[in-house]
């Protein structure tokens, strides 16, 4: 089975410093890739994907993330944070194939979530 | 507007007694899903359907049931059975099972 895992639980950083989220998986096939953000009591909203193509994908707030397959990765990068992006990060992925009836199919695994706290 | 809308946002039950948590979506997408958030452990995957009529167990289905008799509508029932109740409850969809999801604002619901 597939996992994901979130190397850091929390990350604070001050206003306009860089900042990474960690996300690694597990799985012997190829996957699609997924940052979601969330913030406090509200739900996800999709930051960026990875579906196939170029492995470095963008947001529209400057976010971006790089698949790297060789090490199975997926980090979330930004050059410089606002306090604005205080809110919760989960990575996801999905198996592929999607095969019909498989235990895997269609669902999507969640890494265990990063709090990113921007400190003014 | 397009969109997934969950009622209500905060619900407060007795224990025993069991609840339902709405969910509607108005995006025309087959599959709709249910998570449980409780915090420091992700998201967890409680049923999922691929179309109408149509419902599968996800991780942690134990406790909760649900129905899928419309396309726009999966409601959830936390049961009695449900040992630990108390959770953030998000619901999502798709255009079908494997694509992007989508996530409601979701419902807190708390056992007294």
């Amino acid at each position: 089975a597939q996992s994901v895992t979130q190397l850091d639980s929390q990350v604070p950083v001050f206003e306009e410093a860089p900042v990474e989220l960690r996300c690694n998986y597990s799985s012997s096939v190829s996957v699609y890739l997924f940052w979601y953000v969330q913030y406090p009591n509200q739900g996800l909203q999709l930051l960026l994907k990875y579906l196939s193509g170029s492995t470095l994908v963008e947001s529209i707030n400057g976010f971006e993330a790089e698949f790297n397959k060789s090490q199975t990765s997926f980090h979330l990068r930004k050059p410089s944070v606002h306090i604005s992006d205080t809110a919760e990060y989960f990575c996801a992925v999905i198996l592929l194939p999607l095969r019909a009836g498989g235990t895997s199919y269609g669902k999507l695994t969640f890494g265990q979530g990063t709090i990113l706290t921007v400190h003014p | 507007d397009g969109g997934i809308t969950q009622s209500p946002k905060y619900l407060f039950r007795k224990e025993g007694q069991n609840v339902t948590l709405s969910c509607e979506q108005n995006l025309n997408h087959d599959a709709m899903y249910w998570y449980r958030q409780d915090p420091g452990q992700g998201l967890r995957l409680i049923y999922y359907s691929q179309i109408v009529n149509d419902f599968q167990k996800g991780d942690i289905a134990e406790g909760y049931s649900v129905s899928r008799e419309k396309k726009e509508s999966f409601p959830l029932t936390v049961t009695s059975a449900q040992k630990n109740p108390t959770a953030f409850y998000l619901c999502a969809s798709s255009i079908t099972l494997g694509n992007e999801q989508f996530f409601g604002p979701g419902t807190r619901l708390t056992v007294l």
